[in-house]
């Protein structure tokens, strides 16, 4: 089945340690993104990622970090200079084209720093 | 900047009877509309959407939105809800560079029995 694998489902670090959560897609999408979840503020996009070995910031980036080494992969980084990472992270991909495609999102991370 | 407006936080709402959920968007262009439900430590599922032609949209589980260009609105209905609606509600725009869409801060549905 295609879909969009994030993991792990829960993610527990203590402050000052940097963490990864994975994202995986085998939809053959050219376009990902990373949103962080906060109750009663809806989804805030933190990067974006439209083709292979490239990707452009989003609203909320600071503190954290991204790459996109194959197609299929765009692991995102949560630094220690996040000053509040707790938050549940969502990943998504869409095909590339115009605006009306939509995004298709994974099960989604709920990373606590402790 | 294109932003989106959910005014209602809450809503419940009794099995069996009708249900809008409304959505507000600015933006300068042509809007392309979204709207995902959430169910608790899920991902978002796509319900409907709309870009152009008719402006009401149908969906998947009963839902439909009417895109309304007069008052930038693009409101969720569903005549009879069923328990199993009970999640969150997101309406979303998209634009811009890479296509990047943009979160309403959601409307939590509940469902009494």
């Amino acid at each position: 089945d295609g879909g969009i694998t994030q993991s792990p489902k829960y993610l527990f670090r203590k402050e000052g340690q940097n963490v990864t959560l994975s994202c995986e897609q085998n939809l053959n999408h050219d376009a990902m993104y990373w949103y962080r979840q906060d109750p009663g503020q809806g989804l805030r996009l933190i990067y974006y990622s439209q083709i292979v070995n490239d990707f452009q910031k989003g609203d909320i980036a600071e503190g954290y970090s991204v790459s996109r080494e194959k197609k299929e992969s765009f692991p995102l980084t949560v630094t220690s200079a996040q000053k509040n990472p707790t938050a549940f992270y969502l990943c998504a991909s869409r095909i590339q084209g115009g605006p009306g495609n939509e995004q298709f999102f994974g099960p989604g991370t709920r990373l606590t720093v402790l | 900047a294109q932003s989106v407006t959910q005014p209602d936080i809450h809503i419940t709402v009794s099995e069996g009877a009708s249900l809008e959920l409304r959505c507000n968007y600015s933006y300068g262009a042509t809007p392309y509309l979204f709207w995902y439900v959430q169910s608790p430590g899920q991902g978002l599922q796509l319900l409907l959407k709309y870009f152009s032609g008719d402006t009401l949209v149908q969906g998947i589980k009963g839902f439909e939105a009417e895109f309304k260009r007069s008052q930038s609105s693009f409101n969720l209905r569903k005549p009879s809800v069923h328990w199993s609606d009970a999640a969150e509600y997101f309406c979303a725009v998209s634009g811009g560079g890479g296509n990047k869409l943009t979160f309403g801060t959601g409307t939590q549905l509940k469902v009494e029995l």
